[in-house]
């Protein structure tokens, strides 16, 4: 069974702190996903990662930063956090290529306040 | 840019009907297609993908994808209140990424 494990479920950071996000996949995935879900926008791609240290911007990359070190790890980094961040963060991981389903975390409810 | 359009709902059918789910696409050069079901609280997980045209059927879901009309859907047959849920089309859409739609809630009473 594939496992997406997150660092934590709810996270209440103040404006302007610096914040992390942890994934981690135990199925050897290459592609990994970093999205962020709020209602009536669905699921928006903020990075995604193909391989160790590759990473790509999504649609909505401003305001993050990501760090993929170890082919199961891929960090989200809010460098300075605003209320405007405020929402559920899932992290996902897929095979190589096109055409395979994502696996996703159990996410992660920012609040900025 | 890539899209994928679904009435938001909420779809509201009686238990042991059939519920419909629609989804349209814009990019015609997409070849791969999933359903995710997202529970309240939870996180999305797939039930159904298929990348040909016509039906493809798994258990009480059939998904129907006609690429000519760049349209997918998926049909629940007799309903539960287990499936009330929100349901995600997603898209394959180019460079390992995948366009998800804003998905459709649908309730199954009782």
């Amino acid at each position: 069974d594939v496992k997406v494990t997150q660092s934590s479920r709810y996270l209440v950071k103040r404006t302007g702190e610096k914040v992390f996000l942890e994934c981690v996949q135990d199925m050897d995935h290459e592609n990994m996903f970093w999205y962020r879900q709020d209602p009536g926008l669905g699921l928006r791609l903020i990075y995604f990662s193909y391989d160790v240290k590759m990473k790509e911007k999504g649609d909505i990359p401003e305001g993050y930063s990501v760090s993929r070190e170890k082919k199961e790890r891929f960090s989200l980094i809010l460098e300075s956090a605003s209320t405007n961040q405020t929402s559920m963060y899932l992290c996902a991981s897929s095979l190589q290529g096109t055409g395979y389903e994502q696996y996703f975390g159990p996410g992660t409810r920012l609040t900025v306040t | 840019q890539k899209e994928v359009e679904q009435n938001s709902g909420p779809l509201s059918v009686p238990e042991g009907a059939i519920a419909s789910l629609n989804c349209t696409y814009s990019d015609r050069g997409s070849q791969s297609f999933f359903w995710y079901r997202q529970y309240s609280g939870k996180s999305p997980e797939l039930i159904m993908f298929i990348y040909s045209n016509g039906d493809k059927e798994d258990g009480r879901f059939t998904a129907q994808l006609n690429k000519a009309s760049q349209y997918v859907s998926l049909l629940i047959r007799d309903s539960q209140p287990s499936d009330s849920a929100t349901y995600l089309c997603a898209v394959e859409g180019g460079g390992f990424k995948t366009i998800f739609g804003a998905g459709t809630r649908l309730f199954v009473k009782a």
